[in-house]
Parts: structure tokens; sequence; C-alpha cells
């Protein structure tokens, strides 16, 4: 199976500022590549896929880009409802399988 | 709007099996464009999808919980199910159903808020 890895596992950074979260494959997934939001007590919700689609209903300050084995999923301006956790999921092979997430936490 | 809700027993002891049920509404199960999936979460393995079914009763499952698994699919009740068999406390986890898009959308992207599961005698 496809094993995706996050990085970095933890990313402190103050509202307005930048993210820049990571996901590697194993092996190519094309653009095969979604990502998610989760916050406690809550079901991930999906917010990039094709790579870099903005699913239904989500802000521009995220962006997806990448292709192939490297991703990066990126928020322009951090929003107080944008700390969470991030997971990123290939779905180019099955099993279909997630990163371990990265948590985004206020600095 | 589609909603999916997930409903069954919150306790499973050792050895036993799991059942869960998850009710579609808002939308036809029976919709040539989607499949229907559970995956679940834990501490210990994070994400991971466990299976998917096509309306018409084609499945899919994860080679880890092949040997384990059984999804199946009610039209007429707009409604998937999911049993996992000789549970252990490993499968202890937060259990959600989820829609799928086919071939090249083949990612997740309706969720039920999701069902715990606790493995325990």
């Amino acid at each position: 199976e496809i094993v995706m890895t996050q990085s970095p596992a933890t990313l402190s950074v103050s509202p307005g500022e930048r993210a820049t979260l990571s996901c590697r494959a194993s092996q190519s997934v094309s653009s095969n590549l979604a990502w998610y939001q989760q916050k406690p007590g809550q079901a991930p919700r999906l917010l990039i896929y094709g790579a870099s689609t903005r699913a239904t209903g989500i802000p521009a300050r995220f962006s997806g880009s990448g292709s192939g084995t490297e991703f990066t999923l990126t928020i322009s301006s951090l929003q107080s409802e944008d700390f969470a956790v991030y997971y990123c999921q290939q779905y180019n092979n099955w099993p279909h399988t997630f990163g371990r997430g990265t948590k985004l936490e206020i600095k | 709007q589609l909603q999916l809700q997930e409903s069954g027993p919150g306790l499973v002891k050792p050895s036993e099996t799991l059942s869960l049920t998850c009710i579609v509404s808002g939308g036809s199960i029976s919709s040539s464009s989607y499949y229907w999936g559970w995956i679940r979460q834990s501490p210990g393995k994070g994400l991971e999808w466990i299976g998917s079914i096509y309306y018409s009763g084609s499945t899919f499952y994860n080679p880890s919980l092949k040997s384990r698994v059984t999804i199946s699919v009610d039209t007429s009740k707009n409604q998937f199910s999911l049993t996992l068999s000789s549970v252990t406390a490993a499968d202890t986890a937060m259990y959600y159903c989820v829609r799928q898009g086919l071939a090249a959308r083949r990612f997740f992207d309706y969720w039920g808020q999701g069902t715990l599961v606790t493995v325990s005698s």
C-alpha cells in the first residue's frame, strides 16, 4: 500500500501568517490527492481534491499544489478557525491511505 | 443537503461481531456516481479506510481487514452497513460512514458525524 508521510507533525503559526504543510507519497499518486481538516469532536472535512481544487465552500486562502509524490497545502493568512489537524489522502490506488496528520496550532 | 448518520452499539465484546448502519438522507444511495464507505479513526492507527460499496453491491475492502469485513447495501432503506467479525481491542475506534466519488474523484466528500465503538469485556 502507498504510505503517506506528513510533515511537520505540529506547526506553530501566528494568526494572519502563512502556513505550509507537506505531504509525501511513497510512490506516485499522480494528482489523486485530497486534503482534509479536522477539528476536535468533528469528522474530517474535505478541503482540496485533485491536489489543487478547492471543495465547495472552502475559502480561497486554502490552496494545494504538487503532483506525483510531493504535495503542499498552503493557508495564506491564518484565521482563528483554521487551527486544526490536517490530513492528506491518496485515492490513486486501493487501498486509499491517509497521512498521520499535521496539527496546526496557535503560536 | 446530503446527510449520513451512523448507528449501532457503542460497546462490543472481544471476539464478537461489530455491526453498524449508515442511513443516508437528502440523496439517493442508488446514484450511479458514488461509492459509500466506512473509515475508522483511532489514536494508534490514525485514519484507516475500511471499505466501500457501490449501489449494485460491488465492494472494495482494505486488504488488512478483508478477512473480517462485510459491507452491504439496502437501497430500499437508503442505507448501508458494516460488519467486522472477531473484534479485539485494536478495533476500538471512531467509525465514520462516507460518500466517495468514482474514478478520478474517489475522495470522501461527505462524512457522518461518527460513532465511537469500544471493544471491551
